[in-house]
């Protein structure tokens, strides 16, 4: 079965600062990669998607993704976070079948 | 519209007892899950439908039971109730390749 591995399980930043959130993943077959956002006690929200289209994918908030088959990563990345931004990140992979995958979770923190 | 609804969104349960979650999806998606989120654990897939009388596990399905009678409804069940199913469940909707859509969650405690 597929899966995805986030690297670092707390990420700190100035606001200001580039935000980098990685995830590799793992699948037998071309994947479709997501990258959601939870906001405290709140359900989870798309942020992206990679779906064999661009290998650049451009979401809501100024965030981006590249998907980097080699690599067999989907990192997520800001330029410049903002305080807003500060939230707990989920990359998942689905193998363009039934059920999909998360990885564990980055809690981004943005300091003043 | 309303998507994805959940209920109840918060309960506590005493060990042994029984309770079903409901999901219901006004979006005629055909995939529907069932998730739960512990700390620092991500997401984990619990059961999973790819249409009306369809269900298969998924990664933590022991303890739960679901079923999907209707494209609309997919309730998860819990059996005997054990400390350890204290956790956040979400419910999904998915159609084909595109992202899942999830309820704002159901909080259940099992003391």
């Amino acid at each position: 079965a597929q899966s995805v591995t986030q690297l670092g399980s707390h990420v700190s930043v100035s606001e200001g600062a580039l935000v980098l959130l990685r995830c590799n993943y793992s699948s037998s077959v071309p994947p479709y990669l997501f990258w959601y956002v939870q906001y405290p006690n709140q359900g989870l929200q798309l942020l992206l998607k990679y779906t064999s289209a661009a290998t650049l994918v451009k979401g809501i908030n100024g965030f981006e993704a590249e998907f980097k088959k080699s690599e067999t990563s989907f990192h997520l990345t800001k330029p410049s976070a903002h305080m807003s931004d500060a939230a707990e990140y989920f990359c998942a992979v689905s193998d363009q079948g039934n059920d999909m995958r998360f990885g564990a979770g980055t809690r981004l923190t943005v300091k003043p | 519209n309303a998507g994805v609804t959940q209920t109840p969104k918060f309960r506590i349960l005493k060990i042994g007892q029984s309770m079903t979650l409901q999901c219901t999806q006004d979006m005629n998606h055909n995939y529907m899950y069932w998730y739960r989120q512990d700390p620092g654990m991500g997401l984990k897939l619990i059961y999973y439908s790819v249409g009306a009388g369809i269900t298969d596990k998924g990664e933590v399905p022991n303890g739960y039971n679901v079923s999907r009678s209707t494209t609309e409804d997919f309730p998860l069940r819990l059996e005997l109730a054990a400390p350890s199913q204290t956790s956040v469940y979400f419910c999904g909707a998915r159609q084909g390749g595109d992202t899942i859509y999830f309820g704002e969650g159901s909080w259940l405690t099992v003391v």
